[in-house]
């Protein structure tokens, strides 16, 4: 089944101790995403990347970090978090192209204390 | 730079009417596509229909249709006879593909409500 997955789906953390979400897709798309969903606020980039060892900031990257070492993985990882980045957050992947829709993970509820 | 615009924060629509969700962009790019997505309160992302902006016809995937107009930089979302299930919040995105970018921006959403 295609599809994209993330773990964890929720995680209750303290401030200040580093975490990685991890993204993983089976559809051999090149590009790969993470969003914020906020409420009120819609979906907010954080960071993309277009291929292996691409990767792009988005319009909110202040406080995270990615990777993109193979192309079936795309961690997001949080180096030192605060509560403002308590949200919920997205992986998605495509084929690249404007024409092509994005492919969601079913998100990761965070929640920094 | 991109924006995307979704002026009704809620909508009510009785079952088997149809409704639009109003969406209006702003680019300077002559080439992006335009998606709606909808977000059932389970908060799953689900794809419902695709706009490109060279597309001469207005998109439609079953009771989705999507109302283009390229001069207004609207896209409309309608969905006709409406049901139960189509309850929940719908999202209008812009896609752009540069050459050394590739970014979706989403709109804020509009939370749609079907009563019986």
């Amino acid at each position: 089944e295609a599809q994209v997955t993330q773990n964890p789906r929720y995680l209750i953390t303290v401030t200040g101790k580093k975490l990685t979400v991890t993204c993983s897709q089976n559809m051999n798309h090149e590009y790969m995403s993470w969003y914020r969903q906020d409420p009120g606020l819609g979906l907010r980039q954080i960071y993309y990347s277009m291929n292996v060892e691409v990767t792009d900031k988005g319009d909110v990257p202040e406080g995270y970090k990615v990777s993109r070492k193979e192309k079936r993985n795309f961690p997001l990882i949080l180096e030192s978090p605060s509560p403002n980045q308590t949200s919920l957050y997205f992986c998605a992947s495509s084929l690249a192209g404007s024409s092509y829709e994005q492919y969601f993970g079913p998100g990761t509820r965070l929640t920094v204390t | 730079a991109q924006k995307i615009t979704q002026t009704q924060p809620g909508m009510f629509v009785q079952e088997k009417e149809a409704v639009t969700l109003d969406c209006t962009y702003d680019t300077s790019d002559p080439s992006y596509g335009l998606f709606w997505y909808k977000q059932p309160s389970s908060g799953e992302m689900i794809f419902l229909i695709y706009q490109g902006s060279y597309d001469q016809q207005n998109a439609t995937e079953g009771r989705y249709s999507l109302n283009f107009q390229k001069a207004r930089k609207s896209a409309n979302l309608v969905i006709s006879a409406s049901q139960l299930g189509d309850s929940a919040m719908y999202f209008c995105a812009m896609r752009e593909k540069g050459y050394n970018t590739d970014k979706l921006i989403f709109g804020t959403g509009t939370r749609l409500q079907v009563f019986p």
